[in-house]
């Protein structure tokens, strides 16, 4: 699975749209691009993943860069409850599901 | 709601003890996972498990084994644990399938190896 680069930490202001960005250069062609999030003391929760094209759910849109080196998780309005560590994975969908989770990033949201 | 159940939140064993980490899923999923969790390290995988009685080795297996004799249980095993084992243990579940599909983490065990 490719590797994935992202900022150890980060702050944003609550009600505001939060950007957390992701570099995996080394993707490849069947690899897909997941977030997962992860709150103090809880399990990671998935939020939302995608191959080429931009992807919104209700958590959160995911704009991935024409070439896939690089994508931007955005939260459109950040909440306090949206503190957390958000990790970017680069993975093959196939069998297995396998995650290897990177260092992620540390989103602090400030009233 | 789906459910990934990790039998204990906090648990606490001396060096050198037998231990099981039980982690039961209601998803009826073919996957599960356990990784450990520490400062610094982040998440990594211990072992996986494609279906019962199947399990292939994660990252870190050394000094862990795993049991899967029910589809919807899966059981980490510390053989003799050592105080470096003190983590958190967090366990995961997934449809096998080829189209992509998230995988539902439970609330992770804290273990303290005294």
């Amino acid at each position: 699975d490719a590797k994935t680069t992202q900022p150890t930490s980060m702050d944003c202001a609550e009600g505001r749209a939060a950007n957390l960005p992701c570099n995996h250069s080394t993707i490849s062609g069947n690899e897909y691009v997941y977030w997962y999030r992860q709150i103090h003391s809880q399990g990671p929760q998935y939020i939302i993943h995608g191959l080429k094209n931009n992807e919104t759910n209700e958590m959160a849109s995911l704009i991935i860069t024409e070439d896939r080196k690089s994508s931007t998780l955005i939260l459109p309005h950040a909440t306090l409850r949206d503190t957390a560590v958000y990790y970017c994975i680069v993975r093959v969908g196939a069998a297995g599901n396998k995650l290897t989770f990177g260092g992620g990033t540390r989103v602090l949201v400030k009233p | 709601d789906v459910k990934v159940t990790q039998s204990s939140r906090y648990l606490v064993k001396r060096t050198g003890e037998k231990v099981f980490l039980e982690c039961v899923q209601d998803m009826d999923h073919e996957n599960m996972f356990w990784y450990r969790q520490d400062p610094g390290l982040g998440l990594r995988l211990i072992y996986f498990s494609y279906d019962v009685k199947m399990k292939e080795k994660g990252d870190i297996p050394e000094g862990y084994s795993v049991s899967r004799e029910k589809k919807e249980r899966f059981s980490l095993i510390l053989e003799s644990a050592s105080t470096n084992q003190t983590s958190m243990y967090l366990c995961a579940s997934s449809p096998w399938t080829r189209a992509n599909t998230e995988a539902f983490f439970g609330q992770g065990t804290r273990l303290t190896v005294v």
